[in-house]
């Protein structure tokens, strides 16, 4: 089955320490990003992707850092950096191009303790 | 400013009823306008996409409209079910021509609970 898939659905931090996210898609898609999502907030673009070895900041990028060092994977990390780092998280992917559907995974909820 | 603007928040209905949702965008310039069904701590699940020329397109009980005029849709719900019971978020395609970069605008989305 071609699918996104994140891992782990949850996740536990301390204060202080980084921690990873894992995204990888199956569906051939070069385009990837990552969303946070906020109660009562729409989802907020944190990094994208259109292409291997490429990545540009979103609008809320500041205390995260991406890799796409393979088509298929995308992981998010958040660093101690980022002040209030406890969210539901989103990864996403879609043909590269315009008018293109994104197909979300089924998200990781970040809790800092 | 980008904005996709949603109505209303929340909202309970009775199994078997009806309901709609409004999603207003002022996106400049528009590619396109998606519905999505989100369950409660999972991801997003497209519905329906609406392009600028489409007025009206149906997905089982799901009917989008899109009057591109008044940059407004809505999502008409027919004979909920409990599994209706969901977020539903308006999102809007954005596409530069001229940089050839594109970007989603979500709406906050639109709580719903369908009681028995």
């Amino acid at each position: 089955d071609g699918g996104i898939t994140q891992s782990p659905k949850y996740l536990f931090r301390k204060e202080g320490q980084n921690v990873t996210l894992s995204c990888e898609q199956n569906l051939n898609h070069d385009a990837m990003y990552w969303y946070r999502q906020d109660p009562g907030q729409g989802l907020r673009l944190i990094y994208y992707s259109q292409i291997v070895n490429d990545f540009q900041k979103g609008d809320i990028a500041e205390g995260y850092s991406v890799s796409r060092e393979k088509k298929e994977s995308f992981p998010l990390t958040v660093t101690s950096a980022q002040k209030n780092p406890t969210a539901f998280y989103l990864c996403a992917s879609s043909i590269r191009g315009r008018d293109t559907e994104a197909f979300f995974g089924q998200g990781t909820r970040l809790t800092v303790v | 400013k980008n904005q996709v603007e949603q109505s209303p928040q929340s909202l309970i209905i009775l199994e078997g009823k009806n309901c709609t949702l409004q999603c207003n965008y002022t996106v400049s310039p528009f590619s396109n306008l998606r519905w999505y069904k989100q369950d409660t701590g999972r991801g997003p699940v497209s519905l329906t996409i609406m392009t600028f020329s489409e007025n009206t397109k149906s997905n089982g009980r799901y009917t989008a409209t899109l009057d591109a005029d008044t940059k407004q849709s809505s999502l008409h719900i027919t004979a909920s079910q409990l599994s209706d019971s969901a977020s539903y978020i308006c999102v809007v395609s954005s596409t530069s021509y001229t940089s050839g970069t594109y970007k989603y605008i979500f709406g906050t989305g639109t709580r719903l609970k369908v009681l028995a």
